[in-house]
């Protein structure tokens, strides 16, 4: 079946520095993929999206790329803020609709 | 309201109570989706709804899960006879049925069995 992994967390970095997040997948066909975003106290949100290979999803200074030869889909960003930290999800969706989520990850950006 | 709302956001229940959480999707969403969000894990899913169509259930962890969407719009998750491993928070998604597909998730109810 559908699956995802993440890099295992948590991770914490100074304001400014630069963020890599892995994400692999696992999935027949063709599935589109998703970065969400949980701040504390808040809601999942989605914050970027790609639905083929080769794409490159971006919001906010977030930017990360459909790697169908590697199956992955690792979220950047080249200078975080304190306003960043939030728990990560990645997550695909295959044929049948559902989303298939990793772990999550929880970062904290530090002033 | 905009979004996707849920009720109620908190609920603690003693073990073998039944408890009903419910969802309402933003206004004119045909998909709706209700996930499972255990601590310190990623959602995972459990039933989706086409209009008033529960198109698949197959990640209903038990026959006491049961889940209901009879006017396609507004959903109730139900829950017989709760137990210890049925705390986590539940969410509720919609989608449209335009290009995209996004799922747009409600704040969820967290469920504590006692």
């Amino acid at each position: 079946g559908d699956s995802v992994t993440q890099m295992e967390g948590p991770v914490t970095l100074s304001e400014e520095a630069f963020l890599t997040i892995n994400c692999t997948y696992t999935a027949t066909g063709y599935p589109s993929l998703f970065w969400y975003v949980q701040y504390p106290g808040e809601g999942l949100q989605l914050l970027l999206k790609a639905t083929k290979a080769d794409d490159k999803g971006s919001n906010k200074g977030f930017e990360a790329t459909y790697r169908k030869e590697t199956t992955s889909f690792h979220l950047e960003k080249g200078s975080v803020q304190v306003s960043d930290s939030a728990v990560y999800f990645c997550a695909l969706r295959g044929a049948n609709s559902k989303l298939t989520f990793g772990k999550g990850i929880t970062l904290s950006v530090r002033p | 309201g905009a979004g996707v709302s849920q009720s109620p956001r908190y609920k603690v229940a003693k073990r073998g109570q039944d408890v009903a959480l419910r969802c309402d999707p933003i206004s004119g969403h045909v998909s709706l989706f209700w996930y499972q969000q255990a601590l310190g894990q990623g959602p995972e899913f459990l039933t989706y709804f086409q209009n008033e169509a529960q198109l698949d259930k197959s990640g209903l962890p038990s026959d006491r899960f049961f889940a209901e969407r009879p006017e396609g719009s507004v959903s109730t998750l139900k829950i017989q006879r709760t137990q210890q491993e049925d705390s986590a928070v539940y969410l509720c998604a919609s989608s449209s049925t335009r290009v995209g597909r996004e799922q747009y998730f409600g704040p969820g109810t967290r469920l504590t069995v006692t």
